[in-house]
């Protein structure tokens, strides 16, 4: 069965500050699908990265980079030099071969970037 | 394009009244998502479509709700004889196709309060 770790429920920084949310992820399927989005205290999801399996480039948008790493089945968000329209709730998310409807979230992660 | 949009954005109803949602997706999607988001929860799998066709209502809790989609385009949630506990963000979501590999696209919801 596929599963989405987001262990970090809430973290708060200073603005400027870097930081990382973690997502850990399990699956059996060997082609799957990682996807991070943004929920912004106006509610909509905002779509930001969408990874696949056989791609494990780090990419980097902005001051927004990613970090995919299958050995640890992991796929870390970081935000460089945050600022406080960062503050969100981040939510990490994984899709096997099967089909969209088979899409597992994380718990997300509540970011909050204080001025 | 438009994205996904969804209507009313805000609904305040009284306890066993029924409602209806709307979720109108992005123009040539043919799968559709409705997922449930409990204040500060995380997201809730209800059902998908498939074009018109909704394989699997097992998602959906309990028998006061249903869905439908007609022309392979606009989606309606229905809870019929509401309940407080049914309060919560419905979310409705689109994506090209029904492939883990397609992105999906979220509305902005409706924010749905059972008095």
């Amino acid at each position: 069965a596929q599963k989405v770790t987001q262990a970090q429920t809430e973290i708060s920084v200073v603005e400027k500050e870097d930081v990382t949310l973690d997502c850990v992820y399990e699956t059996r399927d060997t082609t799957y699908y990682l996807f991070w989005y943004k929920q912004p205290p106006s509610g909509e999801l905002v779509f930001l990265i969408r990874r696949n399996s056989f791609d494990e480039q780090n990419e980097i948008s902005g001051r927004y980079s990613w970090n995919f790493q299958k050995s640890t089945s992991s796929f870390n968000f970081t935000i460089t030099a945050s600022q406080v329209v960062d503050s969100a709730v981040y939510f990490c998310a994984l899709s096997e071969n099967t089909g969209g409807f088979k899409t597992i979230f994380g718990a997300g992660t509540r970011l909050f970037v204080k001025a | 394009g438009a994205g996904v949009s969804q209507s009313p954005s805000n609904k305040v109803t009284e306890k066993g009244k029924d409602v209806e949602l709307r979720c109108d997706p992005i123009s040539g999607h043919t799968a559709l998502y409705w997922y449930r988001q409990s204040l500060g929860q995380g997201l809730e799998f209800l059902i998908y479509f498939q074009g018109n066709s909704a394989p699997d209502k097992s998602g959906l809790p309990s028998d006061r709700f249903s869905a439908e989609r007609t022309g392979g385009s606009v989606s309606t949630l229905t809870i019929q004889r509401t309940q407080q506990e049914d309060s919560a963000v419905y979310l409705c979501a689109s994506s090209l196709t029904l492939a883990g590999r397609d992105t999906q696209y979220f509305g902005p919801g409706t924010r749905l309060t059972v008095l």
